[in-house]
């Protein structure tokens, strides 16, 4: 069985600092999927960032960067420059390869991006 | 380049009602997913279809039941509505089983059961 592991509920930053989001999975499969969703209050689950388990390099997306550390199961997120605009519910996601399509997510954990 | 679109965003139903949600994926995707999130359990995985076949199916009971179409439209249905089934409804729209293919959400039907 597949877990992903958000330890922070919460996170606060100062508007143009950088900030590191946590996550932690657990899975037996050789082959996988990590994914980073942004969720504002409005409901909608924006896609952010995707990192495969054989991907040599940590992925990156304009202000969005995911630190892969293949060997202790994290898969932490990063946003640089912090804008009030980033201020939602961060959710880490993962996908076995290869078969379903399903995801499963964190609990997720709540930025605030203060002025 | 559309998104995925969801119908309706908004709905009220009386408990006993039944409910149709619609999804419509991005142009060539294929694989239509169903997701409910509520404040106590999180975002938790109802169904999976793939060119008209449900592929996998979340723990969720009978009430609970979804199709796909052949332009790749999903709908799920829910009946006999009870006040615990009150929830976003999201669906995620990608490729198909293909490696390292991303997964794109609507904005998500906010069903309330009064």
């Amino acid at each position: 069985a597949q877990k992903i592991t958000q330890t922070q509920p919460g996170m606060f930053v100062q508007e143009k600092e950088a900030v590191t989001l946590d996550c932690t999975y657990d899975t037996s499969d050789p082959s996988y999927g990590l994914f980073w969703y942004k969720q504002p209050s409005s409901g909608e689950m924006i896609f952010l960032i995707y990192q495969g388990s054989y991907d040599q390099q940590n992925a990156t997306e304009g202000r969005y960067s995911l630190n892969f550390q293949k060997a202790r199961k994290s898969a932490n997120l990063v946003i640089s420059a912090s804008q009030l605009g980033d201020s939602a519910m961060y959710f880490c996601a993962m996908r076995a390869q290869g078969g379903s399509e399903k995801l499963v997510f964190g609990k997720g954990t709540k930025l605030t991006v203060n002025p | 380049k559309a998104g995925v679109t969801q119908t309706p965003r908004y709905l009220i139903k009386t408990r006993g009602q039944q409910v149709t949600l619609s999804c419509s994926p991005i142009s060539g995707h294929r694989s239509v997913s169903w997701y409910q999130q509520t404040p106590g359990q999180g975002l938790q995985f109802l169904f999976e279809y793939f060119s008209e076949t449900q592929r996998n199916k979340g723990n969720f009971p009978g009430r609970f039941s979804g199709r796909q179409f052949s332009n790749s439209r999903s709908e799920m249905n829910v009946s006999t509505l009870e006040l615990g089934d009150s929830a976003l409804y999201l669906c995620a729209s990608s490729l198909g089983p293909v490696k390292d293919t991303e997964a794109f959400f609507g904005q998500g039907t906010r069903l309330t059961v009064v």
